[in-house]
C-alpha cells in the first residue's frame, strides 16, 4: 500500500517568506509526528497528532511553526517569516494506533533552503 | 530527561564483514521502547527493529541481530556479512511511557560498506 507521502520534496525560500509543508500519511493512521532534521544530525521531535487533537507541540522551536490536522488525516506544517537557521528536512511519520512502542513509518522529507 | 548516544560517527567496512553499531540510551522510566531505523541516500528513514524494556532477549533477524542490555543501557545492532547496500546512516531511538509519543534520535552512525 502507499507509504507516508511528503511534498513538495524540494522548497527553496527566501528569508522572511512563509512556508507550507504538506503530511499525507497512511491510510488510518491515527498518529501523525513532525520531526526537523539538521544536516547530519537525528531527527528532532516537533509536534504530535492523535487524529486532529495535536497532543504535544513542546518541540516547536519558536512561535513561527504552527502546525494543524483538521480532519485528522493530512497534516500542514507552516513556517511563517523563515530564517536560515529553519533550513533543515523536515519529516512526517504516521502510526497506526496510539499505544507505546508502536513503530512510526516516515516520509521521504521536505528539504527546505532558506536563502 | 531522556538521551541517546551513538559514540560512533563514521564506520567503513568491507564487503562480507560484520559489524556492530553502538547505542547507549538515558531514561527514568521503567517502560520503554527502543529501535533501530536506517536512512539510505533516498532520506526515508526505515524502521529495522524494536524491543521494549520488559524483554531482554537478544535475537537474530536473518543477517540482523541486536544486543539489549539494561544494566548498560545499551542497544547494539549487528549487520553480519555486511553488503554494500547496507551503506546507509543507522539511527538508535528511544520512546517512553512518561515522555509521549515521539521518539528521541540519536545523531546516527553512518555505515559504509566497501565492495
Amino acid at each position: 500500500g502507499a507509504g507516508v507521502s511528503q511534498s513538495p520534496r524540494y522548497k527553496v525560500a527566501k528569508r522572511g517568506q512563509d512556508v507550507a509543508l504538506r503530511c499525507d500519511p497512511i491510510s488510518g493512521h491515527v498518529s501523525l509526528f513532525w520531526y526537523q532534521q539538521a544536516l547530519g544530525q537525528g531527527p528532532e521531535f516537533l509536534t504530535y497528532f492523535q487524529n486532529e487533537a495535536q497532543l504535544d507541540k513542546s518541540g516547536l522551536p519558536s512561535d513561527r511553526f504552527f502546525a494543524e490536522r483538521p480532519e485528522g488525516s493530512v497534516s500542514t506544517l507552516k513556517i511563517q517569516r523563515t530564517q536560515q537557521e529553519d533550513s533543515a528536512v523536515y519529516l512526517c511519520a504516521s502510526s497506526l494506533n496510539v499505544p507505546l512502542g508502536n513503530e512510526q513509518f516516515f516520509g521521504p522529507g521536505t528539504r527546505l533552503t532558506v536563502l | 530527561a531522556q538521551k541517546v548516544t551513538q559514540a560512533q560517527t563514521e564506520i567503513s567496512v568491507v564487503e562480507k564483514e560484520d559489524v556492530t553499531l553502538d547505542c547507549v540510551y538515558e531514561t527514568r522510566d521503567t517502560t520503554y521502547y527502543l529501535f533501530w531505523y536506517k536512512q539510505p541516500p533516498s532520506g526515508e528513514l526505515v524502521f529495522l527493529i524494536r524491543r521494549n524494556s520488559f524483554d531482554e532477549q537478544n535475537e537474530i533477524s536473518g543477517r540482523y541481530s541486536w544486543n539489549f542490555q539494561k544494566s548498560t543501557s545499551s542497544f547494539n545492532f549487528t549487520i553480519t556479512a555486511s553488503q554494500v547496500v547496507d551503506s546507509a546512516v543507522y539511527f538508535c531511538a528511544l520512546t517512553s511511557h512518561n515522555y509521549g509519543q515521539n521518539f528521541v534520535f540519536g545523531p546516527g552512525t553512518r555505515l559504509s560498506v566497501l565492495p
